[in-house]
């Protein structure tokens, strides 16, 4: 069973579109996270989502839009794609804003080119 | 400054050998310190936490927290090729919105046969 996953896998594209990443969880987890990684391996938080809620937003463009329809998924719709979003994104759940330790199980990621 | 600092790398050490890994950070308020694994292509994996201070061994695994220098350590013992990856250390602390975790830019390390 696939705990945390994503679609699609890869996706390449042309500046200036407009792209979805989509994510589901079947942990049961309240949070769920979005994080992009860049070519120097750094992870860097993007938004996180409580029971459907934004509790995070970190400084990111307002092209990035996430949407979370309930708390198993949490999608993240890019408008207007520039070369600089070119990265692995990764999306992950953990179990609860209110638990004292939260261990995120991650996806396997996104890898978005954009050309 | 980042909240947490991590050497990239590239390390490469034959097979057997002791890896030592470290971060540093400088958030006083982090309680929990965690070492995740990244195979090429692949999502982090949660490899080992410690509460707070001190040591907590896994097989051949050893992660070490010292909240005095703010400085954390993960230890692998008789290194294998399957050991290969990127390590990242990650941190936490509880705040009004919830826990916040906060990554280094991970360690690639790669063990020769």
């Amino acid at each position: 069973d696939t705990a945390v996953s994503q679609t699609p896998k890869y996706l390449v594209t042309q500046m200036g579109n407009d792209k979805s990443i989509k994510c589901e969880q079947n942990l049961g987890h309240d949070t769920m996270y979005w994080y992009k990684q860049d070519s120097k391996k750094f992870l860097k938080i993007m938004f996180s989502y409580n029971n459907k809620e934004l509790i995070i937003n970190e400084t990111v463009p307002n092209r990035f839009s996430p949407k979370s329809p309930d708390k198993a998924h949490l999608n993240l719709h890019i408008n207007s794609l520039e070369l600089g979003d070119s990265a692995v994104y990764f999306c992950a759940s953990s179990q609860g804003a209110g638990a004292v330790y939260n261990e995120q199980f991650f996806g396997p990621g996104t890898r978005l080119t954009v050309l | 400054q980042k909240e947490v600092e991590q050497d990239p790398g590239p390390l490469s050490v034959p097979e057997g050998a002791i890896v030592s890994l470290n971060c540093t950070y400088s958030n006083s308020a982090f309680q929990y310190f965690m070492w995740y694994r990244q195979y090429s292509r692949k999502g982090p994996e949660l490899l080992m936490y410690t509460y707070s201070s001190g040591n907590k061994e896994d097989g051949r695994f050893t992660a070490q927290v010292d909240k005095s220098s703010k400085y954390i350590s993960l230890f692998i013992r008789d290194s294998q090729p399957s050991d290969s990856a990127t390590y990242l250390c990650a941190m936490s602390a509880w705040s009004h919105t919830g826990n916040q975790f906060y990554f280094g830019t991970g360690t690639s390390l790669t063990v020769i046969p």
